[in-house]
């Protein structure tokens, strides 16, 4: 089955600094990779996602990146304010629908003032 | 739109006592998920559910573990009997199965302590 590593498990930035968190799989059939946000005492919530077929996409502060040949991606985060502090995950599933995600173990993000 | 809805929150119980939890997903959303999320780390599935049909349950610890999600709906995860090692956050998602968009809406999630 796929399996997802995340990296690095703790990130502490300054505010206005960028952060990076980066991922690998293993699966070649993969072609969903969501990344998520979990703040304390809440459930994920997705915050951007990229199919194969694209290389980067950008969402104002936030930006993916994908390489398939290496079986990697990215997240950056531009610009840190204190309320990106959380745990971050990324993901990957096989499937474009109907997807069976499988979680990253997760980086905690903290942004100091 | 009405999100993810879970109960209880929280829930304390002994070992091999049993326990359930509920979920009732976002109007619509035909695909339903359990995740077991252990503290300190990302969520792991347990269980998929395609309208009221059980689509993946590979990582299920069937001898203990078991859910039912009746006329398509709301669905209930079961732990009889439970174990110390259950200890995690229980998070239920649900998604709508549509070509292209395969966004999963996660719940809040009932955090459950074995003791």
């Amino acid at each position: 089955g796929e399996n997802v590593e995340q990296h690095p498990s703790t990130l502490s930035v300054q505010e206005g600094d960028s952060a990076v968190i980066k991922c690998t799989y293993s699966d070649s059939a993969s072609n969903y990779f969501p990344w998520y946000k979990q703040e304390l005492g809440k459930g994920p919530q997705l915050i951007i996602d990229i199919r194969s077929n694209v290389g980067e996409k950008k969402d104002q502060r936030i930006a993916v990146t994908l390489n398939k040949t290496a079986k990697h991606f990215s997240l950056h985060i531009t610009e840190t304010q204190p309320e990106d502090s959380a745990v971050y995950f990324c993901a990957a599933s096989p499937e474009a629908a109907g997807n069976k995600l499988t979680f990253g173990g997760g980086t905690r993000v903290l942004v100091k003032p | 739109e009405a999100g993810v809805a879970q109960s209880p929150r929280y829930k304390i119980i002994e070992k091999r006592q049993s326990v359930a939890f509920w979920c009732n997903p976002i109007s619509g959303h035909a695909t339903l998920y359990w995740y077991q999320q252990i503290l300190g780390q990302g969520p792991k599935l347990l269980i998929q559910f395609q309208n009221n049909g059980v689509v993946d349950d590979s990582q299920l610890p069937k001898d203990r573990f078991s859910a039912e999600r009746l006329k398509g709906v709301d669905s209930t995860l079961k732990i009889q009997p439970a174990k110390l090692e259950d200890s995690a956050v229980y998070l239920c998602a649900s998604s709508l199965l549509t070509g292209g968009n395969t966004e999963a809406f996660f719940g809040q999630g009932t955090r459950l302590t074995v003791v």
